[in-house]
């Protein structure tokens, strides 16, 4: 089946610009986070959905940056305002949970979307 | 919070020898630790993970072994292959959350 797909798969964007991220989960998948990946580095935590349950924010770097899950499928990371510092590659996953020691499911990642702030 | 050391950065082997990759953390709530091996313009695949109740796990040529006590695990890749070049990052979960905390990764390199 189809896994997790991200787009665009690369964007450029003008600093002060807003612009919105799409993450197509693996259907059927209960669990979604975006992360950040700056050049060279390790994954930052931004955001986690777990079905119907408030999302745990505690990664966003700023209030410019939000998400949305709708419907329990397709998230959308939303940058405001966008700055030099948030150019990345912004990945999103997902899993499916259950719970007790075998909650942690196998987060499967897209293929990401580099967004380059000029 | 949590907190993930990784270490070597960087690590080259000759084809044929082992790999070994360690990583190190703080939360001693965390329960699962995943290996994610990423190829160039692609996004992480797991390639190996273990659970708290469990101390080794192997899979063909991959290894990981965990040490509650001391908090830290390691990766072991034996009879390296060309296409094991990569870079491998190591992850722990914040406490029993769902949530993972990277290790700042590997870049490994297998020289034919």
């Amino acid at each position: 089946g189809a896994g997790v797909s991200q787009s665009p798969s690369n964007k450029v964007t003008e600093k002060g610009k807003d612009v919105e991220l799409r993450c197509d989960p693996i259907s059927g998948h209960t669990a979604l986070y975006w992360y950040r990946q700056s050049l060279g580095q390790g994954l930052e935590f931004l955001i986690y959905f777990q079905g119907n349950s408030a999302p745990d924010k505690s990664g966003l770097p700023s209030d410019r940056f939000s998400a949305e899950r709708t419907g329990g499928s397709v998230s959308t990371l939303t940058i405001q305002r966008t700055q030099q510092e948030d150019s990345a590659v912004y990945l999103c996953a997902s899993s499916f949970s259950s719970s007790g020691l075998a909650a942690h499911g196998e987060q499967f990642f897209g293929p990401g979307t580099r967004l380059t702030v000029l | 919070g949590e907190n993930v050391e990784q270490h070597p950065s960087t690590l080259s082997v000759q084809e044929g020898d082992s790999a070994v990759i360690k990583c190190t953390y703080s939360d001693s709530a965390s329960n699962y630790f995943p290996w994610y091996k990423q190829e160039l313009g692609k996004g992480p695949q797991l390639i190996i993970d273990i659970r708290s109740n469990v101390g080794e796990k192997k899979d063909q040529r991959i290894a990981v072994t965990l040490n509650k006590t001391a908090k830290h695990f390691s990766l072991h890749i034996t009879e390296t292959q060309p296409e094991d070049s990569a870079v491998y990052f190591c992850a722990a979960t914040q406490g029993g959350a769902q949530k993972l905390v990277f290790g700042q990764g590997t870049r490994l390199t297998i020289n034919p």
